[in-house]
Protein backbone atom coordinates (compact mmCIF):
# COMPACT_ATOMS: atom_id res chain seq x y z
CA UNK A 1 0.00 0.00 0.00
CA UNK A 2 0.65 3.62 0.11
CA UNK A 3 2.27 4.13 -3.91
CA UNK A 4 2.63 7.41 -5.30
CA UNK A 5 3.13 7.79 -9.23
CA UNK A 6 4.43 10.51 -10.70
CA UNK A 7 4.53 11.22 -14.74
CA UNK A 8 6.31 11.50 -16.86
CA UNK A 9 9.51 10.63 -15.42
CA UNK A 10 12.16 12.21 -17.31
CA UNK A 11 11.15 15.14 -19.89
CA UNK A 12 13.40 17.24 -22.15
CA UNK A 13 12.05 20.46 -23.18
CA UNK A 14 13.08 23.77 -25.24
CA UNK A 15 13.58 26.74 -22.94
CA UNK A 16 10.49 28.83 -23.05
CA UNK A 17 8.03 26.18 -23.10
CA UNK A 18 6.13 24.87 -20.16
CA UNK A 19 6.02 21.34 -18.29
CA UNK A 20 3.77 19.83 -16.39
CA UNK A 21 4.46 16.88 -13.64
CA UNK A 22 1.28 14.95 -12.61
CA UNK A 23 1.80 13.22 -8.56
CA UNK A 24 -0.57 10.33 -7.90
CA UNK A 25 -1.54 8.34 -4.79
CA UNK A 26 -2.52 5.28 -5.91
CA UNK A 27 -3.91 3.20 -3.49
CA UNK A 28 -5.19 5.71 -0.65
CA UNK A 29 -6.41 9.68 -0.23
CA UNK A 30 -3.91 12.07 0.21
CA UNK A 31 -5.27 15.92 1.56
CA UNK A 32 -1.84 17.37 1.45
CA UNK A 33 0.73 16.63 -1.14
CA UNK A 34 4.02 18.25 -1.28
CA UNK A 35 6.91 19.06 -4.28
CA UNK A 36 10.27 19.16 -3.60
CA UNK A 37 13.23 19.77 -6.23
CA UNK A 38 16.61 17.80 -5.88
CA UNK A 39 19.76 19.39 -7.36
CA UNK A 40 22.65 16.25 -7.53
CA UNK A 41 24.30 15.21 -5.01
CA UNK A 42 22.09 17.43 -2.45
CA UNK A 43 19.24 17.10 0.02
CA UNK A 44 15.59 17.76 -0.94
CA UNK A 45 14.33 21.26 -0.57
CA UNK A 46 10.56 21.59 -0.01
CA UNK A 47 8.94 23.88 -2.60
CA UNK A 48 5.56 23.88 -1.44
CA UNK A 49 2.83 22.23 0.00
CA UNK A 50 -0.48 21.59 -2.19
CA UNK A 51 -3.56 21.15 -0.64
CA UNK A 52 -6.75 19.09 -1.84
CA UNK A 53 -9.05 22.43 -2.98
CA UNK A 54 -7.13 24.98 -1.93
CA UNK A 55 -4.33 27.08 -2.48
CA UNK A 56 -1.05 25.84 -2.28
CA UNK A 57 1.51 26.80 0.33
CA UNK A 58 5.02 27.99 -1.29
CA UNK A 59 8.08 27.61 0.97
CA UNK A 60 10.38 31.50 0.91
CA UNK A 61 12.00 32.00 -2.34
CA UNK A 62 9.75 29.94 -4.30
CA UNK A 63 8.31 31.68 -7.35
CA UNK A 64 4.19 31.15 -7.30
CA UNK A 65 4.37 32.08 -11.03
CA UNK A 66 6.70 30.18 -12.20
CA UNK A 67 6.01 26.79 -10.13
CA UNK A 68 1.53 26.46 -10.46
CA UNK A 69 0.64 23.74 -8.63
CA UNK A 70 -2.49 22.91 -8.78
CA UNK A 71 -4.58 19.79 -6.22
CA UNK A 72 -8.07 19.20 -7.46
CA UNK A 73 -8.31 16.17 -6.43
CA UNK A 74 -7.76 13.28 -3.33
CA UNK A 75 -5.70 11.72 -5.71
CA UNK A 76 -4.14 14.33 -7.98
CA UNK A 77 -2.03 17.09 -7.53
CA UNK A 78 0.47 18.84 -10.73
CA UNK A 79 3.45 21.16 -10.68
CA UNK A 80 3.70 23.40 -13.58
CA UNK A 81 6.64 24.89 -14.66
CA UNK A 82 5.67 27.59 -16.46
CA UNK A 83 8.29 29.42 -19.10
CA UNK A 84 11.35 26.42 -18.27
CA UNK A 85 14.55 27.80 -18.68
CA UNK A 86 18.11 25.79 -18.23
CA UNK A 87 18.40 26.68 -14.31
CA UNK A 88 15.41 24.77 -13.82
CA UNK A 89 16.51 21.81 -14.69
CA UNK A 90 16.48 19.52 -11.51
CA UNK A 91 14.62 16.15 -10.11
CA UNK A 92 11.27 17.22 -9.13
CA UNK A 93 10.12 14.69 -6.41
CA UNK A 94 6.32 15.32 -4.76
CA UNK A 95 5.02 13.21 -1.82
CA UNK A 96 2.09 12.18 0.09
CA UNK A 97 0.38 11.18 3.22
CA UNK A 98 -2.22 9.25 3.60
CA UNK A 99 -5.35 11.02 4.77
CA UNK A 100 -6.58 7.51 6.66
CA UNK A 101 -3.41 7.55 8.41
CA UNK A 102 -2.78 11.23 8.92
CA UNK A 103 -1.52 10.14 11.99
CA UNK A 104 1.77 8.22 11.57
CA UNK A 105 2.75 11.16 10.06
CA UNK A 106 5.01 9.37 7.22
CA UNK A 107 4.96 11.08 3.44
CA UNK A 108 5.26 8.45 0.68
CA UNK A 109 6.90 9.57 -2.42
CA UNK A 110 6.52 9.28 -5.92
CA UNK A 111 9.65 8.26 -8.10
CA UNK A 112 10.74 11.68 -9.27
CA UNK A 113 10.87 13.09 -12.57
CA UNK A 114 13.92 14.51 -14.47
CA UNK A 115 13.43 17.72 -16.41
CA UNK A 116 16.38 18.85 -18.53
CA UNK A 117 15.34 22.96 -20.29
CA UNK A 118 17.65 23.06 -23.15
CA UNK B 1 14.28 26.52 13.43
CA UNK B 2 14.63 22.82 13.39
CA UNK B 3 17.78 21.55 12.03
CA UNK B 4 18.93 17.56 10.93
CA UNK B 5 22.44 17.17 10.81
CA UNK B 6 24.31 13.86 9.04
CA UNK B 7 28.06 14.30 9.79
CA UNK B 8 28.97 10.73 7.36
CA UNK B 9 28.97 12.08 3.64
CA UNK B 10 30.06 8.54 2.51
CA UNK B 11 30.07 5.29 4.01
CA UNK B 12 31.91 2.35 2.86
CA UNK B 13 30.91 -1.51 4.74
CA UNK B 14 31.43 -4.84 4.07
CA UNK B 15 28.83 -7.10 2.96
CA UNK B 16 26.99 -8.66 6.00
CA UNK B 17 28.62 -6.13 8.49
CA UNK B 18 25.90 -4.24 10.18
CA UNK B 19 26.39 -0.53 10.01
CA UNK B 20 24.85 2.75 12.06
CA UNK B 21 24.12 5.88 10.06
CA UNK B 22 24.39 9.23 12.50
CA UNK B 23 21.19 11.72 12.58
CA UNK B 24 21.12 14.09 15.32
CA UNK B 25 18.46 16.49 14.91
CA UNK B 26 17.58 20.06 16.87
CA UNK B 27 14.21 21.51 17.83
CA UNK B 28 12.92 23.31 21.12
CA UNK B 29 9.26 21.52 20.12
CA UNK B 30 8.62 18.56 22.64
CA UNK B 31 6.23 16.59 20.46
CA UNK B 32 7.91 15.45 16.76
CA UNK B 33 8.77 12.40 14.08
CA UNK B 34 11.83 11.53 13.21
CA UNK B 35 12.29 9.47 9.81
CA UNK B 36 14.72 7.51 7.73
CA UNK B 37 14.40 7.47 3.96
CA UNK B 38 16.73 5.46 1.23
CA UNK B 39 17.39 6.65 -2.10
CA UNK B 40 18.73 4.47 -4.55
CA UNK B 41 20.85 5.80 -7.49
CA UNK B 42 17.23 5.59 -9.26
CA UNK B 43 15.99 8.84 -7.39
CA UNK B 44 12.75 7.50 -5.79
CA UNK B 45 12.20 8.15 -1.79
CA UNK B 46 11.85 4.78 0.12
CA UNK B 47 10.45 5.17 3.37
CA UNK B 48 12.42 3.00 6.04
CA UNK B 49 11.47 3.66 9.79
CA UNK B 50 9.84 6.08 11.78
CA UNK B 51 10.10 7.12 15.36
CA UNK B 52 7.85 9.60 17.57
CA UNK B 53 9.13 11.96 19.94
CA UNK B 54 7.04 10.09 23.05
CA UNK B 55 7.55 6.42 21.89
CA UNK B 56 9.14 4.30 24.66
CA UNK B 57 10.52 2.22 22.29
CA UNK B 58 12.89 2.32 19.73
CA UNK B 59 11.46 1.46 16.50
CA UNK B 60 12.52 -1.46 14.28
CA UNK B 61 11.66 -2.48 11.15
CA UNK B 62 12.87 -5.74 9.27
CA UNK B 63 16.97 -5.24 9.64
CA UNK B 64 16.13 -1.68 9.81
CA UNK B 65 16.23 -0.20 13.60
CA UNK B 66 16.70 3.41 14.92
CA UNK B 67 18.93 4.30 17.86
CA UNK B 68 16.30 6.81 19.57
CA UNK B 69 18.87 8.57 22.31
CA UNK B 70 15.97 11.61 23.09
CA UNK B 71 18.43 13.59 25.89
CA UNK B 72 21.12 13.54 22.85
CA UNK B 73 18.91 14.41 20.53
CA UNK B 74 20.29 11.53 17.89
CA UNK B 75 18.04 9.12 16.05
CA UNK B 76 20.64 6.52 14.25
CA UNK B 77 19.98 3.90 11.63
CA UNK B 78 21.40 0.66 12.17
CA UNK B 79 21.03 -1.51 9.30
CA UNK B 80 21.96 -4.80 10.21
CA UNK B 81 23.73 -8.12 7.91
CA UNK B 82 24.33 -5.33 5.36
CA UNK B 83 23.76 -6.39 1.51
CA UNK B 84 25.01 -5.13 -1.55
CA UNK B 85 21.55 -3.49 -2.06
CA UNK B 86 21.75 -1.19 0.58
CA UNK B 87 23.76 0.68 -1.95
CA UNK B 88 22.08 3.88 -1.74
CA UNK B 89 21.77 7.81 -0.25
CA UNK B 90 19.82 7.59 2.91
CA UNK B 91 18.52 10.66 4.32
CA UNK B 92 17.23 10.96 8.11
CA UNK B 93 14.31 13.56 8.62
CA UNK B 94 12.08 15.11 10.93
CA UNK B 95 8.50 16.48 11.06
CA UNK B 96 7.48 18.71 14.09
CA UNK B 97 4.04 18.15 14.98
CA UNK B 98 1.85 21.07 14.07
CA UNK B 99 3.56 21.33 10.92
CA UNK B 100 3.26 19.30 7.96
CA UNK B 101 6.44 19.89 6.09
CA UNK B 102 9.61 17.63 6.52
CA UNK B 103 13.12 18.64 7.46
CA UNK B 104 15.76 16.74 5.58
CA UNK B 105 19.28 15.95 6.62
CA UNK B 106 22.15 16.12 3.46
CA UNK B 107 22.02 12.81 3.60
CA UNK B 108 24.82 9.77 4.12
CA UNK B 109 25.87 7.54 0.34
CA UNK B 110 26.08 4.39 2.01
CA UNK B 111 28.33 2.08 0.05
CA UNK B 112 28.49 -2.39 0.61
CA UNK B 113 31.40 -3.82 -0.98
CA UNK B 114 31.09 -7.56 -1.51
Amino acid sequence: GAVVSQHPSRVICKSGTSVKIECRSLDFQATTMFWYRQFPKQSLMLMATSNEGSKATYEQGVEKDKFLINHASLTLSTLTVTSAHPEDSSFYICSARDQARAYQETQYFGPGTRLLVL
Amino acid sequence: AQKITQTQPGMFVQEKEAVTLDCTYDTSDPSYGLFWYKQPSSGEMIFLIYQGSYDQQNATEGRYSLNFQKARKSANLVISASQLGDSAMYFCAMRVTGAQKLVFGQGTRLTINP
